[in-house]
């Protein structure tokens, strides 16, 4: 099945230790991207690439970091958590070419104590 | 400025009743793309109608419609015959982009609630 996954789906953490969060396509898309999702604010790019080891800032870039050292993976790691990465996050990938629909990952709800 | 505007926070609709969610949008560019993704409570985004910038024809799939109106940059989603599964937050995005940026943007949303 075509499919972008990502973990944990659920994480409560704390201020300052550092988590990865996980995600992982099967449909050798070039493109993938990671958003937040806050109440009112619909879904903000955080980072993006449009290939291995490609990667850009999107909207909200700050306290976050990404790296594409394969294709299929696009891992978001938080070095420092603080509160107010408390947040939906969604790994997302698509193909370069034709409509770029994006797939979505199921989401993964972090809370920042 | 933002590129997406849903200025719709919430709709209600009587079920089996027809509903169009607004979104209009902001570019300068001639290529680009316009997608309507659904998220129920149980939180996943879910893909429903894409609409390119050189589509002539306006995008249907099933019981959605995409209502494209180039000249007032509007990409409305219509759903007719409305079910209560169709409660949902919807968002409208856009992808622009000419040179393979194909970056998309997405609105604020519309949170949708269908009515027995």
């Amino acid at each position: 099945e075509a499919q972008v996954t990502q973990n944990p789906r659920y994480l409560i953490t704390v201020t300052g230790k550092k988590l990865t969060v996980t995600c992982s396509q099967n449909m050798n898309h070039e493109y993938m991207s990671w958003y937040r999702q806050d109440p009112g604010l619909g879904l903000r790019q955080i980072y993006y690439s449009m290939n291995v080891e490609v990667t850009d800032k999107g909207d909200v870039p700050e306290g976050y970091k990404v790296s594409r050292k394969e294709k299929r993976n696009f891992p978001l790691i938080l070095e420092s958590p603080s509160p107010n990465q408390t947040s939906l996050y969604f790994c997302a990938s698509s193909r370069m070419s034709g409509a770029n629909v994006l797939t979505f990952g199921a989401g993964s709800r972090l809370t920042v104590l | 400025a933002q590129k997406i505007t849903q200025t719709q926070p919430g709709m209600f609709v009587q079920e089996k009743e027809a509903v169009t969610l607004d979104c209009t949008y902001d570019t300068s560019d001639q290529s680009y793309g316009l997608f309507w993704y659904k998220q129920p409570s149980s939180g996943e985004m879910i893909f429903l109608i894409y609409q390119g910038s050189y589509d002539e024809q306006n995008a249907t799939e099933g019981r959605y419609s995409l209502n494209f109106q180039k000249a007032r940059k509007s990409a409305n989603l219509v759903i007719s015959a409305s079910q209560l599964g169709d409660s949902a937050m919807y968002f409208c995005a856009m992808r622009e982009g000419s040179g393979g940026s194909y970056i998309p943007t997405f609105g604020r949303g519309t949170s949708l609630i269908v009515h027995p």
